[in-house]
């Protein structure tokens, strides 16, 4: 257990609709990342978060958004889904600002779009 | 120049054996690489890393071999067990402040018994 928790751990929606994705980081870990793992494009790093700020953007579309809030809980919105959003979302946590060192992932919510 | 290239895709090794995964990549900025182990149904786990400046590390049956000049790190695992059927990800990052990480494709490894 990586101590990382994510909710809800399978989620079925229709194209079109929205989801909110939620991730709890690590007990003092101050950096939350969110990946996209797709059998077609493998782990794609989408967005990091730091101490509520936005850190670093990777490969995320626009209609997919993220926050973190004050007490580090970060959510990651999906909206106008396509079939092709179907994927595993990771999300992971570290105590640092940067990439480079140890994130600790989450167990992942699957999201399929019907 | 933000590729990193992983290989084989899949590979069977017997029990006992050396596993062997290689990666390469372009960006010379790069400045970080830990490689990562995925069971199924669950999220990715760190195994080891590697900073450019050194050529080799190792945590037990895990080496990290880095070679700086032709932009390649490869992964050994000696004596192979089954539990160490997973697939595994290289990756790499840089330590800037809009620092973001790449990864490779992943490599399918079975031991088999």
């Amino acid at each position: 257990d990586s101590g990382v928790t994510q909710t809800p751990k399978h989620l079925i929606t229709a194209t079109g609709q929205r989801v909110t994705l939620r991730c709890s980081p690590r007990s003092g870990d101050l950096s939350v990342y969110w990946y996209q793992q797709s059998l077609d494009q493998g782990l794609q790093f989408l967005i990091q978060y730091y101490n509520g700020e936005e850190r670093a953007k990777g490969n995320i579309l626009e209609r997919f958004s993220a926050q973190q809030f004050p007490d580090l809980h970060s959510e990651l919105n999906l909206s106008s889904l396509e079939l092709g959003d179907s994927a595993l979302y990771f999300c992971a946590s570290s105590a640092l600002g940067t990439v480079n060192n140890e994130q600790f992932f989450g167990p992942g919510t699957r999201l399929t779009v019907l | 120049q933000q590729q990193v290239k992983q290989s084989p895709q899949s590979l069977i090794v017997q029990k006992g054996g050396i596993s062997i995964i290689n990666c390469a990549y372009e960006n010379t900025a790069f400045d970080y690489f830990p490689w990562y182990q995925q069971f199924p149904g669950k999220g990715p786990a760190l195994l080891i890393a590697i900073r450019p400046d050194v050529s080799e590390k190792k945590e037990g049956r895990f080496t990290i071999s880095f070679n700086k000049s032709a932009k390649q790190f490869s992964l050994h695992i000696m004596d192979s067990q089954p539990g160490d059927s997973a697939t595994y990800f290289c990756a790499a990052s840089m330590s800037s402040s809009a620092s973001k990480i790449i990864f490779g494709s992943g490599t399918r490894l079975s031991i088999r018994p």
